[in-house]
């Protein structure tokens, strides 16, 4: 089993959608969250930005954190075309020796 | 504030050879994460370099090493390339303390024929 499981979509929705993109995983150790949106043929950038448990809004995302059931999401709301992309989510621990741990991503196309 | 950059974008090599991929980290960043990313496996962790010492390290073989110098850039070499080697190499930066954000850069298109 891997320790982030990401579904890989495609997932294909029609602008102006409420997108729900999520994760989930094992190592109850994590306590930070990512979400980084990578463009085809462009390294990842960082999106959203969570520590331990709760929400966290930044104009049309909003990520949540759900520790007790490990497992997190993104949500993207009134979603555009320029949206399209691949969505990677990203966790660690606290230590400094601790690896950032990928899920394989979800590709999102937003169609007019 | 400049970004991550990394040295060459595109790159064909044959079966056998080697290459070296360079990144430049933001600055005051002093820790240089290297991965591979291909559509099969998604992103994989090759090692992390933090103060010119390997700090974390994935599960690749030998041939893959690394390398970072004291303005905290840094190289990666693959030695005796495989077919299965064709991806795209990402590296990303950080300050170097746990539970942080990293950085990407653009990539090096690597293509083994």
């Amino acid at each position: 089993q891997k320790e982030v499981e990401q579904d890989p979509g495609p997932l294909s929705v029609p602008e102006g959608a409420i997108v729900s993109l999520n994760c989930t995983y094992s190592n109850s150790a994590f306590q930070y969250f990512m979400w980084y949106r990578q463009y085809s043929r462009k390294g990842p950038e960082l999106l959203m930005y969570t520590y331990s448990s709760g929400n966290k809004e930044d104009g049309r995302f909003t990520a949540q954190v759900d520790k007790s059931s490990k497992y997190i999401s993104l949500f993207i709301r009134d979603s555009q075309p320029s949206d399209s992309a691949t969505y990677l989510c990203a966790m660690s621990g606290g230590s400094n020796t601790d690896k950032l741990i990928f899920g394989t991503g979800t590709r999102l196309q937003v169609f007019p | 504030k400049a970004g991550v950059t990394q040295t060459p974008r595109y790159l064909i090599k044959t079966r056998g050879q080697q290459v070296t991929l360079s990144c430049s980290p933001i600055s005051g960043h002093r820790s240089v994460s290297w991965y591979q990313q291909t559509p099969g496996q998604g992103l994989q962790f090759l090692f992390e370099y933090f103060s010119e010492t390997q700090r974390n390290k994935g599960n690749f073989p030998g041939r893959f090493s690394g390398r970072q110098f004291s303005n905290s850039r840094s190289e990666m070499n693959v030695s005796t390339l495989e077919l299965g080697d064709s991806a795209l190499y990402l590296c990303a930066s950080s300050w170097g303390q746990g539970g942080e954000t990293q950085y990407f850069g653009p990539g090096t298109r690597l293509l083994v024929l």
